[in-house]
C-alpha cells in the first residue's frame, strides 16, 4: 500500500517563477514530513522538514506547507533556479520512528 | 568528513550468486538504514539498525540479511540473487533522538541477470 503519494511525475517551470510540488498521505500516524532532493547518480539529500504541530516551515527559497485535515503537504520554491532541477521526494514518518515512507518522486525541470 | 559511503557503485550478478553491499558512515550516527529504489518508485526500507548489535526488518526484507558489529558499518547481504533484486540500493544514517533527517550514501546500482 502506498501511504505517501506524489501524483505528478514531472513539473516544468520557468526560471524565476514559483515551483509547487505536492504530496498526499494516508496514514494518520505520520507525525513528521520531509522533502528530499535527488540528482542523477547521487543519493537523496535532505531539503526541509515539518512536524505535525506546524502548518508552515520556511528555509530560504523553500517553504513547506502542511494541511493535516486534507493529509496534504506541498513544497514551494521561490524563485526557481535551473540548479533546482532534480527529483524531489516527499517522505513521512511517525515521530522518531524508523519506518519512513517515501513518495515516488516528482522530477522538476527549471528552464532558463 | 565523508558522510555515508557505499561500495561498490555498480555490480552485475548472475542469478543465485551472493554479494555484500558495504556501507560506512563517519558521523557517529546510531541509526542506519538500507533502502532500495526501483524505477519510478519511491525508496522502500529493507532493514534498519538502531545501534551496534541491533537490527530489525523494514518493509521489504525478504532475500536480504544485515549485521551491525560496529557503529560505522552496516553491510547488506544478498544470499541468492534474483532478478527481482535488480534495483538501486541506498544506505542512510541519522543521528537519532529528535533528529529525523537521514543522510544518504550515493547508492549501489545492482543488476541481476
Amino acid at each position: 500500500d502506498q501511504q505517501v503519494k506524489q501524483n505528478s511525475p514531472s513539473l516544468s517551470v520557468q526560471e524565476g517563477r514559483i515551483s509547487i510540488l505536492n504530496c498526499d498521505y494516508t496514514n494518520s500516524m505520520f507525525d513528521y514530513f520531509l522533502w528530499y532532493k535527488k540528482y542523477p547518480a547521487e543519493g537523496p539529500t535532505f531539503l526541509i522538514s515539518i512536524s505535525s504541530i506546524k502548518d508552515k516551515n520556511e528555509d530560504g527559497r523553500f517553504t513547506v506547507f502542511l494541511n493535516k485535515s486534507a493529509k496534504h503537504l506541498s513544497l514551494h520554491i521561490v524563485p526557481s533556479q535551473p540548479g533546482d532541477s532534480a527529483v524531489y521526494f516527499c517522505a513521512a514518518t511517525p515521530y522518531n520512528n524508523n519506518d519512513m515512507r517515501f513518495g515516488a518522486g516528482t522530477r522538476l525541470t527549471v528552464k532558463p | 568528513n565523508a558522510g555515508v559511503t557505499q561500495t561498490p557503485k555498480f555490480r552485475i550478478l548472475k542469478i543465485g550468486q551472493s554479494m555484500t553491499l558495504q556501507c560506512t558512515q563517519d558521523m557517529n550516527h546510531n541509526y542506519m538504514y538500507w533502502y532500495r529504489q526501483d524505477p519510478g518508485m519511491g525508496l522502500k526500507l529493507i532493514y534498519y539498525s538502531v545501534g551496534a548489535g541491533i537490527t530489525d526488518k523494514g518493509e521489504v526484507p525478504n532475500g536480504y540479511n544485515v549485521s551491525r558489529s560496529t557503529t560505522e558499518d552496516f553491510p547488506l547481504r544478498l544470499e541468492l540473487a534474483a532478478p527481482s533484486q535488480t534495483s538501486v540500493y541506498f544506505c542512510a544514517s541519522r543521528q537519532g533522538a529528535r533528529y529525523n533527517e537521514q543522510f544518504f550514501g550515493p547508492g549501489t546500482r545492482l543488476t541481476v541477470l
